[in-house]
């Protein structure tokens, strides 16, 4: 498995409360994602980044900040947590631009936001 | 919305019989790649179709990529217990997002 490590692996938070996830990499891959995982929803992709300091907005961004100050980090904000954003948050990587190459899941982290 | 149909949402089946799940998109895909998720686990990528019409072979999987480049499928001749898990398909339309179908959950009875 590609080296990908999520923390924490489990959270339960309160509503209005700020939650920061982290994935860290050591296979010095420039793209990374962060996607939720809901029952009947499948994966989608909430922010992107494509190098440090360069990121994007995905499907479901709404409430969701990121940043990537090194090539190795990124990091997943929810400012005020809501009962919506209980999820599992997977991050990917992938080598080069998310078109044509495999995504590498971590292990993902389950946020329960009561 | 939810670009990249998939079906059906679940799927039960005596170990030995066939599987298959159909991924179906409204715009045409420039490719679609193929996850498996075990239960409790993170997806793990199968596979990846590009061009039209094409198809390609993992072992007792089969994959395919519609001739107009809207659907995909992944068929599993004789299921194992090893097979269980949920299968997603990944749509690219345009750019660099993927839209990822809502799963095929399959559960194989031994």
């Amino acid at each position: 498995d590609a080296g990908i490590t999520q923390s924490p692996r489990h959270k339960v938070t309160e509503t209005g409360t700020p939650v920061t996830l982290r994935c860290h990499q050591t296979e010095n891959h420039r793209y990374m994602y962060w996607y939720r995982q809901d029952p009947g929803h499948g994966l989608r992709l909430i922010h992107y980044s494509y190098g440090v300091k360069d990121t994007d907005k995905g499907e479901v961004s709404d409430g969701y900040s990121v940043s990537r100050s090194k090539t190795e980090d990124f990091l997943l904000t929810l400012e005020s947590a809501t009962s919506s954003q209980t999820s599992v948050y997977f991050c990917a990587i992938s080598e080069w631009g998310q078109g044509n190459q495999p995504q590498h899941f971590g292990d993902g982290t389950r946020l329960s936001i009561l | 919305g939810q670009q990249v149909m998939q079906i059906p949402q679940y799927q039960h089946v005596q170990e030995g019989e066939d599987f298959t799940t159909y991924c179906n998109s409204s715009t045409t895909l420039s490719n679609i790649q193929w996850y498996k998720q075990r239960p409790g686990g993170h997806p793990v990528f199968l596979i990846q179709l590009v061009k039209s019409g094409e198809v390609k072979k993992q072992k007792r999987l089969t994959f395919q990529f519609g001739e107009a480049k809207k659907n995909s499928s992944l068929h599993i001749t004789a299921t194992q217990t090893t097979d269980v898990g949920t299968y997603f398909c990944a749509g690219r339309p345009t750019g660099n997002q993927f839209y990822f179908g809502t799963g095929t959950s399959l559960t194989v009875i031994p």
